[in-house]
């Protein structure tokens, strides 16, 4: 039990429709980052925010988006789906920036269609 | 750019020791980590080292760092059936928090 819970589980959408996943840090954590994992592959990084900053991003269209609320909870916004969009999205949280214990999630298995 | 390099599949029997490895290129790397992925499940974190270690022991598991050569490795000791998993190798910059570089990940077999 990490502490960190992902919602939807699943989740089904069709070519252009918008999806919003969900993210509830660990405890005391202030930092959340967020990945794709494509089948077959490791994870990418998408983004990561801090104290509800977005401070860093990973290699991901504007389309990708993200927030932090003040209690460190985080979403994932992604518009415009493509086919490519499904993929294992998982969120991690940590206590700062500086490393360190680096919980995941169980992640939202996203399928486009 | 930072990239993480592992080998695909490993195959071990039961009781005997796995040995997966990793290698990175980033010089400036803090934390390494080993994750573990079971079918359809998110990374379950098995360890980490800090980037001035050599080594780190817990359990079963025993992690190696070569920070000369960039090399990572995660011994299992008495391996199970259960140990059947994916097995990810992830590398964190200087001050990158939560941006972890992950390997393409191990798929340990382990045969009873």
């Amino acid at each position: 039990e990490t502490g960190v819970t992902q919602s939807p589980t699943h989740l089904i959408k069709t070519r252009g429709q918008q999806v919003t996943l969900r993210c509830s840090s660990q405890s005391g954590h202030n930092t959340v980052s967020w990945y794709q994992q494509a089948l077959g592959q490791g994870p990418q990084f998408i983004f990561q925010y801090y104290r509800e900053e977005e401070n860093g991003r990973g290699n991901f269209p504007p389309r990708f988006s993200g927030l932090q609320f003040p209690n460190y909870s985080s979403e994932l916004n992604v518009n415009a789906l493509e086919l490519d969009d499904s993929a294992l999205y998982l969120c991690a949280s940590s206590p700062g920036l500086a490393g360190g214990e680096l919980f995941f999630g169980e992640g939202s298995r996203l399928t486009v269609l | 750019g930072e990239d993480v390099e592992q080998s695909l599949f490993l195959s071990v029997r039961e009781g005997d020791s796995s040995v997966i490895n990793c290698t990175y290129t980033d010089s400036s790397s803090t934390y390494l980590y080993w994750y573990k992925q079971e079918p359809g499940a998110g990374l379950q974190l098995l360890t980490y080292i800090f980037s001035n270690m050599d080594m780190k022991q817990d359990q079963r598991l025993t992690v190696l760092l070569n920070k000369k050569d960039k090399h990572l490795s995660l011994r299992i000791a008495d391996t199970q059936t259960g140990d059947s998993a994916i097995y990810f190798c992830a590398e964190m910059g200087d001050n990158q928090g939560g941006k972890l570089i992950f390997g393409q990940g191990t798929e340990l077999s382990v045969k009873p």
